[in-house]
Parts: C-alpha cells; structure tokens; sequence
C-alpha cells in the first residue's frame, strides 16, 4: 500500500457543527502533516506530527484540533469553524521528518 | 519574506519540447528540494527531488538541475505532454526543518 487516503472527500458544514477529517496510511511513515490549501496558493502547513508526537503548531486557531491516534492515522477535529476556513485540507506522510512527502487527495471543507 | 520564488505564474509550451520551470530561494542554508506536480481539486504529487550535494537528478522525463551558487533550481521536462499541464510547486528544506513552498508555475501544453 503506497498511498494516503483522505476521509470524507468532500464536507459541508455549518458553523455550529462539529466534524472530523481521517487521514491514514500504511508506509510505516512516521512523520504526518496538515496543510490548509486555498484556491491558487500552495499548501501551508498546519501541523506536524513525528512518531505520534505533536512536533509543530503553525499558530493554527484552537478551532482546529489534531490528533494522532497511532502511527498510521491522523485526524483533524473542526469546531465552531468560520467561512473563511473553507479550503482543501490535505494530508500527507514521509517516512522521516524532512523525507520525501506523499500527499493525499484531500478534503474539500465548505463552511456555511 | 518569500524563501522559495517561482517568479512565471504561468508557462505555455508545445507539445513535444522542452519544458523549463524555474525556482530561487534565498536561504543559503536549504540543503534539500523538490518540485510537486498538482491537478486542480488534487493533492500535490511529489515528482522529483534533489540534495544539496548533487547538481543533477534524473527521473524519465524529469531532470532537477540545482545551482547552490545562484539558489536557483530547475525543472526540465522533455519531451512535454499534454498530461504535463499542471501546476508546479517548488520546495526547499534545512536539516530537520519544515518544507517551504513556492507560490507556483501553471504548464500549460499546447497541441
């Protein structure tokens, strides 16, 4: 298995809701990443995550919550989110931190 | 303060030539680079990547050419297709650190 998979594919929500965003992968990578893409820009990271360890916060409002339950899956739980946090918000793993980053497909979050 | 440019937000070439898509930084201390490919509503997909100590990494089509003296990168394609048509992301990264990404080229393929 030489992907990552992103769960749902697509997302709407209001700003009450509460959700979750699934990212998993079975390379043995030990490093996992979330980046937040709008349209025309290139990904920013969001958090970083080495050996189930929480390794870099890029400032990200509390409003987004990482968790990483073992070493092949990461969720990102959405509270209380805004309008503006509607992007695409892919997932991505390298064997090491600073290794090669495989992507996954993403999630088109849309917040009403 | 943008560490990796990519200074053509777009490039249009014919089917069948050589595609050159260019990347500079500004930290001289970026010891590892990459270029992605992305498709609109896709992820980035990594394409190829190069180390500091090389000037040159090959793959098929795909060659990175790394100048350390200039900070400047490059990305070959040849010949170009039509699948080419994407856009490319530069990145560069130091030690341990995270990556750092370009704001983008758009390849358009022309028939």
């Amino acid at each position: 298995d030489t992907e990552v998979t992103q769960t749902p594919k697509h997302l709407v929500m209001g700003m009450t809701n509460k959700k979750s965003l699934k990212c998993e992968q079975h390379m043995g990578h030990r490093a996992m990443y979330w980046y937040k893409q709008k349209a025309k820009k290139p990904p920013e990271l969001m958090f970083v995550y080495s050996y189930e360890k929480l390794s870099i916060n890029e400032s990200v409002p509390s409003r987004f919550s990482p968790e990483c339950p073992n070493s092949s899956l990461l969720n990102l739980h959405l509270h209380a989110l805004q309008p503006e946090d509607s992007a695409l918000y892919l997932c991505a793993s390298s064997l090491q931190l600073t290794d090669t980053q495989y992507f996954g497909p993403g999630t088109r979050l849309t917040v009403l | 303060d943008q560490q990796v440019k990519q200074n053509s937000p777009s490039l249009s070439v014919q089917e069948g030539r050589i595609s050159i898509l260019n990347c500079d930084y500004t930290n001289s201390m970026f010891d590892y680079f990459l270029w992605y490919k992305k498709y609109p509503a896709e992820g980035p997909t990594f394409l190829i990547s190069i180390s500091s100590i090389k000037d040159k990494n090959e793959d098929g089509r795909f060659t990175v050419f790394l100048n350390k003296s200039a900070k400047h990168l490059s990305l070959h394609i040849v010949p170009s297709q039509p699948g080419d048509s994407a856009v490319y992301f530069c990145a560069a990264s130091r030690g341990d650190d995270k990556i750092i990404f370009g704001k983008g080229t758009r390849l358009h393929i022309l028939p």
